[in-house]
């Protein structure tokens, strides 16, 4: 059972145009989001992330806005760059575990951004 | 320099045979984690390590063992490898923030082939 999905394996955007990434969660305890950003044999890089106490983070060209009733988020990119091709992954944790902290994230399958010149 | 880093970067091996992936950090952090990236599934969980004396088992754990030799080393070991382990897999480090959420931060991988 996918408790985090990217409904959308790929995405093309044109350069300069705004790049729109969905995610979907089921968990009701999950209360801080993350999205990740992969290139071709390297490893996740943390890009942004927003609490649940929060509907929207700001980070430059990269903004989260998350609605919490839908159990939605979405990450903007402001505008396309030719280096934003990439995978992108959301991931979610419950931040409220014992200890303070999160036992892993659960992460989506991913959604391929391509920017096209 | 990388703040975690994963030996090997790539590693081929036979059915049965018992490997270990190795993960260091520079970070500081207390925490650390080992994820398999599979095609169209994202990445998964299978150790994770709060401090030297405590691990746990993630999502994925049957056919893996961890080490937490230090604070900054943290091995993963798959004792008779079979070929539907062969996967990327990643290391990552986070540290506790009281109250919210935490950022892990992740190693560059290891491709494993099991043939």
């Amino acid at each position: 059972d996918q408790q985090v999905k990217q409904n959308s394996p790929s995405l093309s955007v044109q350069e300069g145009r705004i790049s729109i990434l969905n995610c979907d969660y089921t968990n009701s305890m999950f209360d801080y989001f993350l999205w990740y950003k992969k290139y071709p044999a390297e490893g996740p890089t943390f890009l942004i992330s927003i609490s649940s106490i929060k509907d929207k983070n700001e980070d430059g060209r990269f903004t989260v806005f998350l609605n919490k009733s839908a159990k939605h988020l979405s990450l903007h990119i402001v505008p396309s760059q030719p280096g934003d091709s990439a995978v992108y992954f959301c991931a979610a944790s419950d931040a409220s575990d014992s200890g303070g902290g999160a036992d892993g994230l659960t992460f989506g399958k991913g959604t391929h951004l391509i920017i096209q010149p | 320099d990388a703040d975690v880093t994963q030996t090997p970067r790539n590693r081929i091996t036979k059915t049965g045979k018992r490997i270990m992936l190795e993960c260091s950090q520079t970070k500081g952090h207390d925490r650390m984690y080992w994820y398999r990236q599979d095609p169209g599934l994202g990445l998964r969980l299978i150790y994770y390590s709060f401090d030297v004396k405590d691990i746990n088992k993630g999502e994925i754990s049957d056919g893996y063992s961890v080490s937490r030799q230090a604070q900054a080393k943290f091995s993963l070991s798959l004792e008779s490898a079979i070929p539907n382990q062969t996967a990327l897999y990643f290391c990552a480090t986070s540290e506790p923030l009281s109250g919210r959420g935490e950022t892990q931060y992740f190693g560059p991988g290891t491709r494993l082939l099991v043939l």
